[in-house]
């Protein structure tokens, strides 16, 4: 069962450009965390935001969470070649009646910058 | 620090074998879990821990075992491996639970024949 939907599931833009991506759930959350994962590697926390934070940023990444809509976005501005990488988001499996302490991820988002 | 380790790195096995992929994690992080990758799936939890000696089964644990014996060590074995079982996998580590940043090994790309 997957909590999380992140959209769009593929997103190209060029170098310099900002990048958004979304992410819907279902049931309310505690908390909801965005990874990287470049190609054949491991998932890196990025940023966690609580379901009483509205925004928060951390370098070029701009998070925000809408409850009342039950979404979340990712702007990663003057995105760079390096930004390449799949995208995804995390929440707390225990709102979607799964055991606490858990987290669901999305399937993510695949984002390619362009040189 | 090391942080998360995984061995093997890759790894083929034919129908029926067994193996234990390997997790290990130097921060002192109670909450150890194991997931697995497929293409199109995103990520999702087989087993978990949330300290030494307790363990509890995650969305897909049929033919996987765990053990915790100490905070450091989670490993994760395949019973009697069949080709649904071919996938990368993660192990992953936290302080807590999910309230907390999880640490992520490089994974294990495993193949079953």
């Amino acid at each position: 069962s997957q909590q999380g939907e992140e959209d769009p599931q593929a997103l190209s833009i060029q170098e310099g450009e900002n990048a958004t991506m979304n992410c819907s759930y279902k049931t309310s959350i505690n908390n909801l965390q965005w990874y990287r994962q470049n190609s054949g590697r491991g998932l890196v926390h990025l940023i966690l935001i609580r379901s009483n934070e509205r925004e928060k940023h951390s370098g070029r990444l701009r998070v925000t969470l809408d409850t009342s809509k039950k979404s979340s976005s990712l702007l990663i501005t003057a995105s760079r070649a390096a930004d390449t990488a799949s995208y995804f988001c995390a929440t707390d499996a225990e709102a979607y009646g799964g055991s606490q302490g858990n987290l669901i991820f999305g399937k993510g988002t695949k984002l390619s910058v362009k040189p | 620090n090391a942080g998360v380790t995984q061995t093997p790195k890759f790894q083929v096995l034919k129908t029926g074998q067994s193996m234990t992929l390997q997790c290990a994690q130097d921060m002192n992080h109670e909450y150890m879990s194991w997931y697995r990758q497929d293409p199109g799936m995103g990520l999702r939890l087989i087993h978990y821990s949330v300290g030494a000696g307790i363990t509890d089964q995650g969305e897909v644990p049929n033919g996987y075992n765990v053990s915790r014996s100490t905070t450091e060590d989670f490993p994760l074995r395949l019973l009697s491996a069949a080709p649904s079982q071919t996938s990368v996998y993660f192990c992953a580590s936290s302080w807590t639970s999910s309230l907390s940043e999880q640490y992520f090994g490089p994974g294990t790309r495993l193949t079953v024949t």
